[in-house]
């Protein structure tokens, strides 16, 4: 079955302790992207990749860093949580748009991090 | 820099009925791609719909259409026979090539309650 899975699902962890979420696709998509979303600003993008070890930042990229060793994989690295990262984190792939942009991203099901 | 805005927040619609969720974009940006997203209380994010710019005709996707209206920029989206299972927030978002497609920009999002 094609789709994207985001470990884990849920998390609850302290101030300062690093950690990381996985993102895993099995359609070969060279796209991938991390989101988080918070009450009332929808889903703003942290960071993206467009192929193996090709990262870009998205608007709101400051305490997180990914990395894009092997196509399938894109984890998210907190370093250093704080409560203000506490939010619903998804990741997400597609193919490599065409002409318009046209190829719909595939979301995982989420990951619900609370920072205390 | 891509906006999206999505100016209502809220909306009741009654069953069998046709509702109109609105989307508005700026961007300076000739080839670009429009996407709606539905996420159910469940919290997946499921595609719904997409427009690339360069589209004359509005996109259709079974009880879905886009109102791609490119002077106004806007890309409203209409559900036709509105049904309970309807009810979720939907996000309107678009690519454009300036990133090389890489960054995708959501709007707020728009609640919608069916009712019977």
């Amino acid at each position: 079955e094609a789709q994207v899975t985001q470990n884990p699902r849920y998390l609850i962890t302290v101030t300062g302790k690093k950690l990381t979420v996985t993102c895993s696709q099995n359609m070969n998509h060279e796209y991938m992207s991390w989101y988080r979303q918070d009450p009332g600003l929808g889903l703003r993008q942290i960071y993206y990749s467009m192929n193996v070890e090709v990262t870009d930042k998205g608007d709101v990229p400051e305490g997180y860093k990914v990395s894009r060793k092997e196509k399938r994989n894109f984890p998210l690295i907190l370093e250093s949580p704080s409560p203000n990262q506490t939010s619903l984190y998804f990741c997400a792939s597609s193919p490599r748009p065409g002409l318009a942009g046209g190829s719909e991203q595939f979301f995982g099901p989420g990951t619900r991090l609370t920072v205390l | 820099a891509q906006k999206i805005t999505q100016t209502q927040p809220g909306m009741f619609v009654q069953e069998k009925e046709a509702v109109t969720l609105d989307c508005t974009y700026d961007t300076s940006d000739q080839s670009y791609g429009l996407f709606w997203y539905k996420q159910p209380s469940s919290g997946e994010m499921i595609f719904l719909i997409y427009q690339g710019s360069y589209d004359e005709q509005n996109a259709t996707e079974g009880r879905y259409s886009l109102n791609f209206q490119k002077a106004r920029k806007s890309a409203n989206l209409v559900i036709s026979a509105s049904q309970l299972g309807d009810s979720a927030m939907y996000f309107c978002a678009m690519r454009a090539v300036t990133d090389s497609w890489g960054k995708l920009q959501f709007g707020a999002g728009t609640q919608v309650v069916v009712t019977p």
